[in-house]
């Protein structure tokens, strides 16, 4: 079955580059995607990645994909303390019937950033 | 608007309680998800409506039950609950094809006493 796997935790300090490490299994998602979770609160999709791209940058976010390795990352420039909070990569696969997605979720990485 | 709301935010139930969570949303989405999330875990998917139909249902005990009245609202009704059915719940809506990236509510925090 699907399988995405990312380390549990990240201590950067505040101005430095973060960056966080997923892989994935199966090699027919079409969409991978980053989440942030802050305490308490819902899922906010900060970016994604179709498949067929090997790099994607929106702002302070780069996003790299290794097709081949199955290896996602989130590189956050400049971090900043209220960038500190839980980060989920997602992998996105077909449901049965082809009309829905299911969300695969890693553990999540809890990144905390210091002054 | 690409907001999901859900109510109420904080939800406490006795184990012969009746309660419902409420989810709605305004991006024209006719995909809709019910999560459930326990501390320090990833979302774990419950239901799938798609066209106000159940598509999926993720083998989740008969006493969480699930409704979409139109394409905007997603209710999820619960009886007698257990205490680890307490958690995090997440309400979720996407487009149907294409770039489905789904949007989440901010949850609702459920305690079974």
């Amino acid at each position: 079955g699907e399988d995405v796997e990312q380390s549990l935790f990240l201590s950067v300090r505040e101005g430095d580059s973060s960056v966080i490490n997923c892989t994935y299994t199966d090699s027919s998602s079409t969409y991978l995607y980053w989440y942030k979770q802050e305490p308490g609160a819902g899922l906010q999709l900060l970016t994604y990645i179709f498949s067929n791209m090997d790099m994607k940058q929106d702002q302070r976010l780069t996003v790299l994909l290794n097709k081949k390795d199955k290896h996602l990352s989130l590189r956050i420039a400049d971090t900043q303390t209220g960038d500190s909070a839980i980060y989920f990569c997602a992998e996105s696969d077909p449901l049965s019937g082809g009309s829905n997605y299911k969300l695969t979720f890693g553990k999540g990485t809890l990144l905390t950033v210091n002054p | 608007d690409t907001e999901v709301t859900q109510t109420p935010k904080h939800l406490v139930m006795g184990m012969t309680n009746k309660k419902s969570l409420k989810c709605e949303q305004h991006m024209g989405h006719r995909a809709m998800y019910w999560y459930k999330q326990k501390a320090k875990k990833p979302p774990e998917l419950m239901f799938v409506y798609s066209y106000e139909k159940l598509s999926i249902n993720e083998s989740v005990p008969s006493r969480f039950s699930p409704e979409c009245p139109n394409s905007s609202l997603l209710n999820l009704h619960l009886h007698a609950l257990q205490p680890e059915d307490s958690a995090l719940y997440l309400c979720a809506s996407s487009r149907i094809r294409g770039l489905s990236e789904q949007f989440f509510g901010p949850g609702t925090r459920l305690t079974v006493l």
